[in-house]
């Protein structure tokens, strides 16, 4: 496509659900990254995907956090057992192999998951 | 390890006024990668700008300039006679080639939330 696509683009649920998260990144992008964005913080990375390559999950905060990646396009990020604190905007993005060969990562506009 | 400090949280000027965002990084890597984003209210990430550590050139595009200075390890931005619509968050990062397994992970700072007065 022609931007990096999320959905949905809100989603209140009630704690102790399970949520999906949905990136559909940009057609031919080989990296896809997931960042976490919580109430007046900066961006924390949670997991990293590049093409066929194990991904890096060393910024998920728990186990209840998993990601995957579906023939090198789709991700899909779920957090189980939602608690509060998981309330911020989910921010997925893609790029060309590496950021800095790329010149950037295209962000998509986030989900905002509540917690109730 | 990596890190980078915007140590102005909010600030607010009224239009037409200059101002500079400050962004100071630390890495141990030589070959890295400094960027702005910008954030309007409307939550998506802009990309505005990348510079790679060879290159201490300046830039400027339009009414924004980029300042870096490695000596100081700072990547300040400004922007010129400022409008109403440069109000947002402003995000610089950072991206080390050699940081761990999360090669070309960016590495953000918490953001400087600019506001423009008419």
């Amino acid at each position: 496509g022609a931007g990096v696509s999320q959905s949905p683009s809100n989603k209140v649920t009630e704690k102790g659900k399970d949520v999906e998260l949905r990136c559909d990144p940009i057609s031919g992008h080989t990296a896809l990254y997931w960042y976490r964005q919580s109430l007046g913080q900066g961006l924390e990375f949670l997991i990293y995907f590049q093409g066929n390559s194990a991904p890096d999950k060393s910024g998920l905060p728990s186990d209840r956090f998993s990601a995957e990646r579906t023939g090198g396009s789709v991700s899909t990020l779920t957090i189980q057992r939602t608690q509060q604190e998981d309330s911020a905007v989910y921010l997925c993005a893609s790029s060309l192999a590496r950021t800095g060969q790329s010149g950037g990562y295209t962000f998509g506009s986030g989900t905002r998951l509540t917690v109730v | 390890a990596q890190k980078v400090t915007q140590a102005q949280t909010e600030i607010s000027v009224v239009e037409k006024e200059d101002v500079t965002l400050d962004c100071v990084y630390e890495t141990r890597d030589t070959t890295y990668y400094l960027f702005w984003y910008k954030q309007p209210p409307s939550g998506e990430l802009v990309f505005l700008i990348r510079r790679n550590s060879f290159d201490e050139q300046n830039e400027i595009s339009g009414r924004y300039s980029w300042n870096f200075q490695k000596s100081t390890s700072s990547f300040n931005f400004t922007i010129t006679a400022s409008q109403v619509v440069d109000s947002a968050v402003y995000f610089c990062a950072l991206s080390a080639m050699n940081y761990g397994g999360s090669q070309g992970n960016l590495i953000f700072g918490k953001g400087t939330k600019l506001s423009v007065k008419p």
